[in-house]
């Protein structure tokens, strides 16, 4: 079974700062990986996904995220943190293809300080 | 872009009443549907997975008489809380996908439904 770790369940960086936010991955299989952000009583937006293709993943709202085999890793990461960024993030994977639900980790909270 | 709406949004009700909840794929025939449950400050957990015109296949621990799954078209899946109590409120978000792709079939994602059971 995959499983998903996220690691700090709160991360709190200043605004205009770079935002760093750990992902690993337990798979036997390749993975399919997505951050997902989650806003105060909504439903998720997808923020970008890795499906086999570059390792490098460019998503929305200047998030990106690199997909380390050899680390089992997906961070995430944005250059500069605006206000706006203030949210829940989860990593989650899938190894079913689309076929499966998605396996989320925990949760990140993000904190934009002023 | 795929579009997935849940209904109702918020729902508070009684406890031992039955409650159904609706995910609708707007723009896309959804093929697959998932259900997934939230409880506060907590992670997402996969409750079911449901293909259109099939039963339901329930994750371990989820009681398939109490989580009553529907998804008799491939625009519509239900989900019925029967006989809730008050441990079963919670965050419940569906996610929609269309298989008939080659690759990788993306998911998106309900707004969510707030379920308060008192």
């Amino acid at each position: 079974a995959q499983s998903v770790t996220q690691l700090g369940s709160h991360v709190s960086v200043s605004e205009g700062a770079l935002v760093l936010l750990r992902c690993n991955y337990s798979s036997s299989v390749p993975p399919y990986l997505f951050w997902y952000v989650q806003y105060p009583n909504q439903g998720l937006q997808l923020l970008l996904k890795y499906t086999s293709a570059a390792t490098l993943v460019k998503g929305i709202n200047g998030f990106e995220a690199e997909f380390k085999k050899s680390e089992t890793s997906f961070h995430l990461t944005k250059p500069s943190a605006h206000m706006s960024d203030a949210a829940e993030y989860f990593c989650a994977v899938s190894v079913g293809g689309g076929a499966d639900g998605l396996t989320f980790g925990k949760g990140t909270h993000l904190i934009i300080q002023p | 872009g795929a579009v997935v709406s849940q209904h109702p949004s918020r729902v508070i009700c009684k406890s031992g009443t039955s409650v159904k909840i609706e995910c609708r794929s707007l723009d896309f025939q959804a093929t697959t549907m998932f259900w997934y449950r939230q409880f506060p400050k907590q992670s997402l957990m996969l409750m079911a997975t449901s293909n259109e015109g099939s039963k339901a296949t329930y994750e371990q621990g989820v009681e398939k008489d109490k989580f009553l799954i529907n998804h008799a078209s491939l625009t519509l899946s239900t989900l019925t809380v029967t006989s809730a109590h008050p441990e079963d409120s919670s965050f419940y978000i569906c996610s929609a996908s269309n298989r008939a792709g080659k690759g990788y079939n993306e998911q998106f994602f309900g707004p969510g439904t707030r379920l308060t059971v008192l």
